[in-house]
């Protein structure tokens, strides 16, 4: 099947912790990779994307590697911000199939 | 340059009642995608649209879901009747031209069906 499994939230950190959002996929064909995130009160927003295997997304201190060999594609930052405050959804993308996982609430603390 | 555009932003109607949200695409954008989010779920692609022709309408309730893009660029979606399980945000966004590019996201229309 087609699917993206994430972790499940929510998730609280203080201020400069380190996070990881996991996920992973399924999917036939290679398909591209995509982290977006939602502020509150906001729509989504694309933050980072990767269309082949090993190709490493990153913005605003956020990175992800695409990882053929374990369907993954986690989401780190080394040290986050109360701004970072926001749900988290991965996403594939194969062709015209698009996919999102069921999202990952993060709350940063001071 | 302006983003998706949606109205309206929230709407409440009685189960068996019809609402109509509309979408206004960013500029250029050939592909556009309605999306359905039920609280603490992902968005589920409802139908997708390659100028104003249907590429992909293979999760919409064809019972009581359609969607139009007659001049492939505004599109409406519509509900009738309406069900309470379909109280969920009504998401729309565009693309330039689909596949793997970057789609932009609307605020989105929050529907409560009573």
């Amino acid at each position: 099947g087609n699917s993206v499994t994430q972790m499940e939230g929510p998730v609280t950190l203080s201020e400069e912790a380190f996070l990881t959002i996991n996920c992973t996929y399924t999917a036939t064909g290679y398909p591209s990779l995509f982290w977006y995130v939602q502020y509150p009160g906001e729509g989504l927003q694309l933050l980072l994307k990767a269309t082949k295997a090993d190709d490493k997304g990153s913005n605003k201190g956020f990175e992800a590697t695409y990882r053929k060999e374990t369907t993954s594609f986690h989401l780190e930052k080394g040290s986050v911000q109360v701004s970072d405050s926001a749900v988290y959804f991965c996403a594939r993308n194969t062709g015209n199939q698009f996919y999102f996982g069921t999202g990952t609430s993060l709350t940063v603390i001071p | 340059e302006a983003g998706v555009a949606q109205s309206p932003r929230y709407k409440i109607i009685e189960k068996r009642q019809s609402v109509a949200f509309w979408c206004n695409p960013i500029s250029g954008h050939a592909t556009l995608y309605w999306y359905q989010q039920i609280l603490g779920q992902g968005p589920k692609l409802l139908i997708q649209f390659q100028n104003n022709g249907v590429v992909d309408d293979s999760q919409l309730p064809k019972d009581r879901f359609s969607a139009e893009r007659l001049k492939g660029v505004d599109s409406t979606l519509k509900i009738q009747p309406a069900k309470l399980e379909d109280s969920a945000v009504y998401l729309c966004a565009s693309s330039l031209t689909g596949g793997y590019n970057e789609q932009f996201f609307g605020p989105g229309t929050r529907l409560t069906v009573l």
